[in-house]
């Protein structure tokens, strides 16, 4: 059972409009969320994060969005660019457990110019 | 800084052969280290976690097994490689004192024919 999930695999948007990937999680522990990106034959490289005791985190073009009633975060990317193209992982640690982040499958962004 | 380390970055072997993948981080103490793979169309799957010297957790059983010779030396290994091992493996590690980021190497594209 998934307790975290990216239900798109793959997500297409033009140059300069917003990126929305969303992730969902379903175990009330987790507290701390984890945005990665991954180009391809590399490492996951870190993104963003938030804690549950705030609702949103900005850094840049990139902010994430934490809704603990829903269970449900996103990150927004504006403007996108080409080289945002990239797998996105949403990861969830518990800071009350063994701290091992739970990683959903990963959204595919493509940006075209 | 820190820096994480993997090698090597490509290898293929026969089924049957055996495997040895080598994971070093500089630049920090008693780090948490993961062994993670990432198959064609799935998500990070967590192999093997460790807290410190000796010590392995194995989160799937397989043909694989897993050693921390040093603090900062995490090995992957395998007696005989089944075609369903290929796949990019990645090593990580993690500030064993907080819940924060894991920190990915480079990883290593295995394929078994």
């Amino acid at each position: 059972d998934q307790q975290v999930k990216q239900n798109s695999p793959s997500l297409s948007v033009q140059e300069g409009r917003i990126s929305i990937l969303n992730c969902d999680y379903t175990n009330s522990m987790f507290d701390y969320f984890l945005w990665y990106k991954k180009y391809p034959a590399e490492g996951p490289t870190f993104l963003i994060s938030i804690s549950s005791i705030k609702d949103k985190n900005e850094d840049g073009r990139f902010t994430v969005f934490l809704n603990k009633s829903a269970k449900h975060l996103s990150l927004h990317i504006v403007p996108s660019q080409p080289g945002d193209s990239a797998v996105y992982f949403c990861a969830a640690i518990s800071s009350g457990g063994s701290y091992i982040p739970t990683f959903g499958r990963g959204t595919s962004l493509i940006v075209h110019p | 800084s820190q820096t994480i380390h993997q090698w090597p970055a490509t290898l293929v072997q026969p089924v049957g052969s055996p495997l040895s993948l080598e994971c070093t981080v500089e630049g920090t103490s008693n780090p948490n280290l993961y062994w993670y793979r990432q198959a064609a169309g799935r998500g990070l799957q967590l192999l093997f976690y460790s807290v410190g010297i000796g010590q392995i957790s194995s989160e799937v059983p397989q043909n694989l097994s897993a050693s921390r010779p040093q603090d900062r030396q995490f090995i992957l290994s395998s007696k005989k490689l089944l075609l369903s091992d290929s796949g990019f493996y990645l090593c990580a590690w993690q500030d064993e004192a907080s819940t924060d980021t894991q920190y990915f190497g480079p990883g290593t594209r295995l394929t078994v024919l």
